[in-house]
């Protein structure tokens, strides 16, 4: 089992300011997505990065993938309240098509 | 936008019964999957399932579990007869392809209850 460790575990901010997010593994991945959850609901898709070193921009969020694709970071910049939940990185092995390994997840909170 | 529908949202069951949670996933895609995640833990992947067979199952996917695709719309997942430990957010998930950067889309879940 391919492990992914979110960190923090939780971050609280106030609006305005920035934050990033980290995901990490000792083990290659062929893709990652990155989902955003609210409490009683399911993940929602943000984004999916494939190649090493990848770059993508969702209007204040950025998501870089690991040039050993084996890591990835979400940041955003000048949070809102809007932004608060709790983010997940999910990993797709590259010895699996169909399992996504999830983390835990970081709980992020943004006060106005 | 076409969305995964899940329902329903919340079942409660006693301890020993069976259980079918009910999937409709979005309509042109072909792999479908479930996983769940008990309150507070990660979300764990279950079962994947493509043209009528399932591809791919983990270790929590035991001789309890059943997945079925009884007509052209709706996914389903039985738990034969439940236990305390089954309680957890059931998450139905579907995608059109499982190629190099294919993405899932998750339904909203189904909360269940064991008593």
């Amino acid at each position: 089992t391919q492990l992914l460790e979110q960190s923090p575990q939780f971050l609280s901010i106030q609006e305005g300011e920035n934050l990033t997010v980290y995901c990490n593994s000792s083990s290659v991945f062929s893709s990652l997505q990155w989902y955003r959850q609210e409490p009683g609901e399911g993940p929602v898709l943000l984004v999916t990065v494939v190649t090493g070193g990848e770059v993508k921009k969702l209007k204040r969020l950025t998501f870089q993938f690991g040039d050993a694709r084996k890591d990835s970071s979400l940041h955003i910049t000048a949070a809102q309240p809007g932004d608060t939940g709790l983010y997940l990185c999910a990993g797709l092995s590259t010895d699996s098509w169909g399992k996504f390994q999830f983390g835990a997840g970081t709980q992020v909170v943004v006060t106005p | 936008e076409p969305e995964v529908t899940q329902t329903p949202s919340h079942q409660v069951t006693q301890m020993g019964q069976e259980v079918i949670l009910r999937c409709v996933p979005i309509s042109n895609h072909l792999y479908f999957y479930w996983y769940r995640q008990i309150l507070g833990q990660k979300v764990e992947f279950l079962v994947s399932f493509y043209n009528n067979e399932i591809s791919e199952k983990s270790e929590i996917f035991d001789d309890q579990f059943s997945v079925e695709r009884p007509d052209g719309s709706n996914f389903t997942l039985k738990i034969r007869s439940t236990k305390l430990e089954d309680s957890a957010m059931y998450f139905c998930a579907s995608s059109k392809a499982q190629a190099l950067g294919y993405e899932q889309y998750f339904g909203p879940g189904t909360r269940l209850t064991v008593t």
